[in-house]
């Protein structure tokens, strides 16, 4: 079947770092991006970066800058976001979702065809 | 960055209805625009992509246009299971925007 299966929820204090994990099966994990994304209470969902599982290569939205990092475990098929110095509006689900259509295709249309269920992380005091 | 707004933010329909929801761009973004629909507790599922291509699996009763700045999506006839939240999504260039959502709810 093919899927992400997300890590759990998670409670932070503001200024604690997360680390959440996304597993994929049921397809070649090194051939396509994994993006992350995050959702807020109420809000539309937003971009935080991209890593290609091939060859480690990151690209980081400039709003998270120096407080993300993404990378990946080939033989475990599984990617990783860790977010540091936790505030209160960093609040929301984030999920992992695929990129398609797969790296070699070269096309120029692509799109999150696949997503995890998402992790809740909530910063409170 | 590329903003992207939705219009209307919700609307409420009735099963048979044919439905249009609007996404504007502030910059030219060809037809490099995507659609989603979400449900509550729900990640987004995509339905259409290059501006007007049906993802795989999804009704024919979504269709998808537009190009450069403004975009449309249709569901021709509501059924129950489409009362959700739906969201452009630009692929252009990063940051990567998502609008705000269109909530389309039963009348």
């Amino acid at each position: 079947q093919v899927q992400l299966v997300q890590s759990g929820a998670e409670v932070k204090n503001p200024g604690a770092s997360v680390k959440i994990s996304c597993e994929a099966s049921g397809y070649t994990f090194t051939g396509y991006f994994m993006h992350w994304v995050r959702q807020a209470p109420g809000q539309g969902p937003e971009w935080m970066g991209w890593i290609n599982p091939k060859n480690g290569a990151t690209n980081y939205a400039q709003k998270f800058q120096g407080r993300v990092t993404m990378t990946r475990d080939t033989s475990m098929s599984t990617a990783y976001m860790e977010f540091r110095r936790l505030r209160y509006d960093d609040t929301a689900v984030y999920y992992c979702a695929r990129r398609g259509p797969p790296i070699a295709a070269a096309d120029a249309y692509w799109y999150f065809d696949l997503w995890g269920r998402g992790t809740l992380v909530t910063v409170s005091a | 960055d590329i903003q992207m707004t939705q219009s209307p933010s919700s609307v409420s329909a009735s099963v048979g209805d044919r439905v249009t929801i609007s996404c504007r761009a502030t910059q030219n973004i060809r037809n490099y625009l995507n659609w989603y629909q979400q449900k509550p507790g729900k990640a987004p599922n995509l339905l259409i992509y290059a501006a007007s291509s049906l993802q795989s699996g999804v009704p024919s009763r979504f269709s998808g246009s537009g190009s450069g700045t403004d975009f449309t999506l249709t569901i021709s006839s509501l059924q129950p299971e489409d009362f959700a939240t739906y969201y452009c999504q630009q692929s252009h260039s990063t940051p990567y925007t998502f609008g705000q959502g269109t909530k389309l709810q039963i009348k």
